[in-house]
């Protein structure tokens, strides 16, 4: 079955800076890659989402890229806000098993 | 509705005692979702309902946990003689069809066995 090994498990940035979280998927048949930010004591939110038909998109300071050889994506946040501390997940998921397996999740912290 | 609610958003319980633990999806959502959450970890993989089709469990961890949902909406997630280490946040989700569909999930419910 599908595996999702997610990096770092903390990152702390300053205010201002960029942060980059990566995922890598095993199952070659994934084909849509969401990322839910989870504020301390709130459920999982969707932020952004990719299918495997592109290779980034961007939403505001936010990003996504994917890179279908190298099963790999990663979530992009530019110009880091104190807000965007949480705990950030990825998931991978495909249209046949339409099962989402999520990774272990990234605790960002933006130090103000 | 205006959400996927969960109950109840906190169990207490003693060990070898069963319990239920309640899912209302979103309406017209006929994909459905476990997950569980221990302490500072990710979202564990429990079980997935897709309309009348067969659920998929292979994420289940043992034979003490079952879900049923009635009536393709309602879900059930059941946990058997509750085990110390069962203690952990359980999370509905519920979405479109597809598996390439944004998931709306539930607050939560807070499972502490003693």
């Amino acid at each position: 079955g599908e595996n999702v090994e997610q990096h770092p498990s903390t990152l702390s940035v300053q205010e201002g800076d960029s942060a980059v979280i990566k995922c890598t998927y095993s199952d070659s048949a994934s084909n849509y890659f969401p990322w839910y930010k989870q504020e301390l004591g709130k459920r999982p939110q969707l932020i952004i989402d990719i299918r495997s038909n592109v290779g980034e998109k961007k939403d505001q300071r936010i990003a996504v890229t994917l890179n279908k050889t190298a099963k790999h994506f990663s979530l992009h946040i530019t110009e880091t806000q104190p807000e965007d501390s949480a705990v950030y997940f990825c998931a991978a998921s495909d249209a046949g098993t339409y099962k989402y397996i999520f990774g272990t999740g990234t605790r960002l912290k933006v130090l103000a | 509705g205006a959400g996927v609610s969960q109950s109840p958003s906190n169990k207490v319980t003693e060990k070898g005692k069963d319990v239920e633990l309640r899912c209302d999806p979103i309406s017209g959502h006929t994909a459905l979702y476990w997950y569980r959450q221990s302490l500072g970890q990710g979202l564990e993989f429990l079980i997935y309902f897709q309309g009348n089709s067969a659920p998929d469990k292979s994420g289940l961890p043992s034979d003490r946990f079952s879900a049923e949902r009635t009536g393709g909406s309602v879900s059930t997630l059941t946990i058997q003689r509750t085990q110390q280490e069962d203690s952990a946040v359980y999370l509905c989700a519920s979405s479109q069809p597809g598996g390439t569909e944004k998931l709306f999930f539930g607050s939560g419910t807070q499972l502490s066995v003693l």
